[in-house]
């Protein structure tokens, strides 16, 4: 059974770093992508970027270019999204999901993890 | 960047047909596909590829595409299917992906 696993809740002030992960289980990690997933309070998804955990490529969206990194550890299947210096608009509810690729195409997100909610407030 | 539009909400009463867009430049270059979202749940895949339905995904759910708009529509609406809905796709030269503002679909 395929599955993703993200860390849990965090509390956390502004200007302080953060690293959430996502375990994937089930499945052949370093064959597939990993994407991040953002959803505002009382708001939509948003795509943020993806990496192939076999190489580590990685791929932004403009919006979250240079706001955030993604990295992924193949040897424990786990992916990783973090912040240097965290904001109170990065308050949120953060999605893991195994993309699976489309030739010519950007893929799909097929399984999803639980989410990872962070609070950032002073 | 790029960005595809949906509309915030459409309403339907059960049994009723629902048709949800999703407009966006790229689209006739790049698959769509659509998630589903009820209240405090993770998204769920019920269309990709435009058109195909994942296992598990009931007939009443299915997609179209023509030109830069693509289309899910829901036959014979029941009441579970009360969520918000995201389309999903990519720019159009597949770098980066991004999703729709979301619909609310509303089972009267």
């Amino acid at each position: 059974e395929v599955q993703l696993v993200q860390s849990g809740a965090e509390v956390k002030k502004p200007g302080e770093s953060l690293k959430i992960s996502c375990k994937g289980s089930g499945y052949s990690f370093t064959n597939y992508w990993i994407g991040w997933v953002r959803q505002m309070p009382g708001k939509g998804l948003e795509w943020m970027g993806i990496i192939y955990t076999g190489d580590s490529d990685t791929r932004y969206s403009p919006s979250f270019q240079g706001q955030v990194t993604i990295s992924a550890d193949k040897s424990i299947s786990t992916a990783y999204l973090q912040w240097s210096s965290l904001k109170a608009s990065d308050t949120a509810m953060y999605y893991c999901a195994r993309q699976l690729a489309v030739a010519g195409n950007m893929g799909y997100f097929d399984y999803w993890g639980q989410g990872t909610l962070v609070t950032v407030s002073s | 960047s790029y960005e595809l539009t949906q509309p915030p909400s459409v309403s339907v009463s059960p049994g009723q047909t629902a048709r949800i867009t999703c407009s966006g430049d790229a689209l006739p270059k790049q698959y769509a596909y659509w998630y589903q979202q009820k209240p405090g749940q993770a998204p769920v895949l019920v269309i990709y590829k435009d058109s195909e339905r994942p296992s598990g995904i009931p007939e009443r759910f299915s997609g179209s595409s023509s030109g830069t708009t693509v289309t899910l529509t829901i036959s014979g609406v029941q009441a579970e299917d009360e969520a918000d809905y995201y389309c999903q796709s990519a720019d159009s030269s597949g770098t980066y992906g991004v999703f729709g503002g979301g619909t609310k679909l509303t089972v009267l």
